[in-house]
């Protein structure tokens, strides 16, 4: 149980293009998802808080108008990159939230998408 | 504030040989604490974690860490490497109390199994 699937796993586009990436919960209900990125050989770092029926929460930095989240279900967070540039080449890595015993919540982790910004 | 330190970037042992990676962490509130292993081009698979129950916490793949508050660590460690175990190992913190589900990440440390 607790699979998270991503798509594409990857994709190549060409810059000023728009790309979208989904992150689903298989086999659950998340009310709360988590993108992050990540870059060649370093941590992972949290872009942004997707709620279910909500606004985003960015992390500092990070600008809402260029990575477009949307939480329009319990088990679909999109992000869309959007007017891509080389720079935004990147692995994308979503998480979502499950709520275990009432009080802990772990997040389970899709298998992330590779941009490439031509 | 919370921070988590992965004390070498890389590692690397023998197959056979005892694997241990380092986390320390710094948390003014009681902590949840993760390692998560990362194969190339794959998302994050958790090992383990450590949400104040026993402190010597057992994962999968033979892996086990143990919390150990008076040290703030929570190393990492197996008794004998496989070579399947070659990955990128990250440690991670998070508050236990209140709305705060935010992952704190290590920078990682990247375990090389030689033959």
């Amino acid at each position: 149980g607790a699979v998270v699937s991503q798509h594409p796993s990857w994709v190549i586009c060409k810059s000023g293009t728009s790309v979208k990436i989904e992150c689903r919960s298989l086999d659950f209900q998340a009310t709360t998802m988590f993108w992050y990125r990540q870059f060649p050989k370093q941590s992972l770092m949290l872009m942004a808080t997707s709620n279910e029926g909500s606004k985003a929460t960015y992390e500092q930095g990070v600008e809402k108008d260029k990575f477009l989240i949307n939480h329009a279900s319990l088990t679909l967070s999109t992000l869309t990159v959007t007017s891509a540039h080389p720079e935004d080449s990147s692995f994308y890595i979503c998480s979502a939230e499950l709520s275990l015993s009432g009080f802990y919540n772990e997040q389970f982790f899709g298998p992330g998408t590779r941009l490439t910004v031509l | 504030a919370q921070s988590v330190t992965q004390l070498g970037s890389h590692v690397s042992v023998s197959e056979g040989a005892l694997v241990l990676l380092r986390c320390n962490y710094s948390s003014s509130v009681p902590p949840y604490l993760f390692w998560y292993v990362q194969y190339p081009n794959q998302g994050l698979q958790l090992l383990l974690k450590y949400t104040s129950a026993a402190t010597l916490v057992k994962g999968i793949n033979g892996f086990e860490a143990e919390f150990k508050k008076s040290e703030t660590s929570f190393h990492l460690t197996k008794p004998s490497a496989h070579m399947s175990d070659a990955a990128e190992y990250f440690c991670a913190v998070r508050s236990n109390a209140g709305n705060n589900r935010k992952l704190i990440w290590g920078l990682g440390t990247s375990l090389a199994v030689n033959p």
